[in-house]
């Protein structure tokens, strides 16, 4: 079965300074893996996909993650922090099931921002 | 091209009450997925529908139930709430499988 694990469930960093928010995958087969963020009392929304075309996935708001198959890792990164950018992080692999394909989430990691 | 809409958007229920959740699929998204988010943690799937038919399961009791329409939107029906079915109820449409979208959510808390 397909399954995520995020390394941390809490990062801090300042604004200006790198984020990297760590995420480790399990798959049987090639994966699809995305990162969604959800800011407080909102829904999710989509930062990026991998789909097994380029393994360095550049997605919205400067976020950028690399897919590693040697180390089972899709790592989320962004060059310098905003303050905008604090919320839940979720690393989400796609898992069949029946005839259908639904989305198993990591157990999230929180990000802040400070001055 | 509109994107999920979710209602209510908060919702409060009695224990052993029964309560319906709706969703609009964004348009050209044939497959609507649910998902239940307890306070701090990930959402965890509940079903799938394709084409008016449930397709997948997640690891939820029968009183989780599920309709999706013709237009393909969607209903999720919970009957004899529990407390801990409080939770945030995220629905979202896809395509093909690779492109989903969310919608924000319905607040559901059981007192």
């Amino acid at each position: 079965a397909q399954s995520v694990t995020q390394l941390d469930s809490h990062v801090s960093v300042s604004e200006g300074t790198p984020v990297l928010l760590r995420c480790n995958y399990s798959s049987s087969y090639s994966p699809s893996l995305f990162w969604y963020v959800q800011h407080p009392n909102k829904g999710l929304q989509l930062l990026l996909k991998y789909t097994s075309a380029a393994t360095l996935v550049k997605g919205i708001n400067g976020f950028e993650a690399e897919f590693k198959k040697s180390e089972t890792s899709f790592h989320l990164t962004k060059p310098s922090a905003h303050m905008s950018d604090a919320a839940e992080y979720f690393c989400v692999v796609t898992t069949n099931t029946g005839t259908a394909s639904k989305l198993t989430f990591g157990t999230g990691t929180r990000l802040q921002v400070t001055l | 091209e509109t994107g999920v809409t979710q209602s209510p958007t908060h919702l409060i229920k009695t224990r052993g009450q029964q309560v319906t959740l709706r969703c609009s699929s964004q348009s050209g998204h044939n497959t609507v997925s649910w998902y239940q988010q307890a306070l701090g943690q990930g959402p965890q799937f509940i079903f799938q529908y394709y084409r008016e038919e449930e397709n997948g399961r997640g690891n939820f009791p029968p009183r989780f139930s599920g309709l999706q329409f013709p237009n393909y939107s969607s209903e999720l029906n919970v009957n004899a709430l529990e407390l801990d079915d409080s939770a945030l109820y995220l629905c979202a449409s896809s395509s093909s499988g690779y492109g989903y979208t969310f919608g924000s959510g319905t607040r559901l808390t059981v007192v």
